[in-house]
């Protein structure tokens, strides 16, 4: 069965800190890992994706992909209140079928 | 480009009725997927149809059926309802099966089941 964990939280963090989330996998056959961010009452909206292992940045965001460990991190820079949202860790294998956690609640506290 | 729209956004049934979502991927997206995302957890995935063929199944029971027409639009059946079924429906779209390629999701179907 393919299972993707994550720390629910709830994980709170004072603005401008970095916020770290992260998750394991089971199943060796993902490809690829993606972090969504879902707001309250709304759809799942990409923020990265990683499918080598090491490290991978866009703007304030860093993903880290570690394979041998079968785990992958999500970094938030210089964290906003606009950032506090559930943040859902993804496996993906060769068909593209996505394999989700049950998120991370972040909060940034003003 | 015309994103994901799915109908209709909420909709109220009872136990053991039938209901049918639709969806309309994205343009040049021959790839649909649905989750059904409970309160408090995330997306699971539900079924996958590439090219109006189904193309994968998660663990979900065969009263949870799903179409998809020539122009890539799909529905989603699910037969004798049960208050369980009730959660988000959530149809994605993609430009094909590559596992490198993200999902892109529309607003939902919110179900209740009373």
């Amino acid at each position: 069965q393919k299972e993707v964990e994550q720390n629910s939280g709830p994980l709170s963090v004072p603005e401008g800190a970095i916020a770290s989330l992260n998750c394991t996998y089971s199943d060796r056959g993902s490809q690829s890992f993606f972090w969504y961010r879902q707001y309250s009452g709304k759809s799942p909206e990409l923020i990265m994706f990683i499918y080598s292992n090491g490290d991978k940045e866009d703007g304030r965001f860093t993903a880290q992909l570690n394979k041998a460990s079968q785990y992958v991190s999500l970094l938030i820079r210089d964290s906003q209140p606009s950032d506090s949202a559930t943040y859902l860790c993804a496996g993906a294998n060769t068909g593209n079928q996505f394999y989700f956690g049950t998120g991370t609640s972040l909060t940034v506290i003003p | 480009e015309t994103g994901v729209t799915q109908s209709p956004t909420h909709l109220i049934k009872t136990r053991g009725q039938q209901v049918t979502l639709r969806c309309s991927s994205q343009s040049g997206h021959n790839t649909v997927s649905w989750y059904q995302q409970a309160l408090g957890q995330g997306p699971q995935f539900i079924f996958q149809y590439y090219r109006e063929e189904e193309n994968g199944r998660g663990n979900f029971p065969p009263r949870f059926s799903g179409l998809q027409f020539p122009n890539y639009s799909s529905e989603l059946n699910v037969n004798a309802l049960e208050l369980d079924d009730s959660a988000l429906y959530l149809c994605a779209s993609s430009p094909g099966r590559a596992a490198t390629g993200e999902l892109f999701f529309g607003e939902g179907s919110r179900l209740t089941v009373l």
